[in-house]
């Protein structure tokens, strides 16, 4: 089934430094989401990419939907220590269920 | 703000006991899921529904059973409880995006805590 990579696996930053983190796909995707997840609860999604090339900001957050349709990317800009969380991307073709990355643990230190 | 709850938040059960966590939501979705996911790990899917009367099995194999007769309603049922099943169980919906109708987002509900003894 399809699969995505989802990188990195967890990052330990400085608070006020930006973060970047990316999906890849090995298949075309029509819809990117991205995700956050803080201990104990369900995932929030935070935004929504529909269109090859598409660059949505929510915030401090800003994601890509990457040309090839294959890759996507969340940018955090000046993190804060309540940016510490699990991001997911998540990605779907057709009808079909979303596919989850497994996820990037943030860690932010004050 | 997602309209999607669950209930119970958190439930400690004995081996054996059946049980049934409720998902609820109120957006008129068509599409409900259940993931189960062991903290901070990936998440699962071991259910969906694309409507009422209609159940799929996801990728996970689950020895749960769901049932969809109403569309605002989504209940996962464990015949009978065992150590193993011990994890977080999210349900989710999904539905038409706004102004584009081909557009769909999916939202969480908090989560079901389940602890089996």
């Amino acid at each position: 089934g399809q699969q995505l990579n989802q990188s990195p696996q967890s990052m330990f930053i400085q608070e006020g430094e930006d973060v970047s983190m990316n999906c890849t796909s090995s298949s075309i995707f029509n819809t990117w989401l991205w995700y956050k997840q803080e201990p104990g609860e369900g995932p929030v999604l935070l935004i929504a990419l529909y269109k090859a090339g598409e660059l949505t900001s929510n915030g401090r957050l800003t994601a890509q939907f990457g040309i090839t349709r294959k890759d996507s990317f969340l940018n955090i800009s000046a993190s804060i220590p309540s940016d510490v969380g699990i991001y997911f991307c998540a990605g779907r073709t057709g009808n079909t269920p979303l596919v989850f990355g497994k996820g990037t643990r943030l860690s932010v230190i004050a | 703000e997602a309209d999607i709850y669950q209930t119970p938040r958190y439930l400690v059960i004995g081996t054996g006991k059946k049980i049934t966590l409720e998902c609820s939501q109120t957006m008129g979705h068509d599409k409900m899921y259940w993931y189960q996911q062991d903290p901070g790990m990936e998440l699962h899917l071991i259910h969906y529904s694309y409507g009422v009367n209609s159940t799929e099995k996801g990728d996970l194999s689950s020895e749960s059973t769901v049932s969809r007769i109403r569309t605002e309603h989504f209940p996962l049922t464990l015949e009978s409880a065992r150590p193993s099943h011990t994890s977080q169980y999210l349900c989710a919906s999904s539905g038409l995006a706004g102004r584009n109708l081909a557009h769909s987002e999916q939202y969480f509900g908090p989560g079901t805590r389940l602890t089996v003894t």
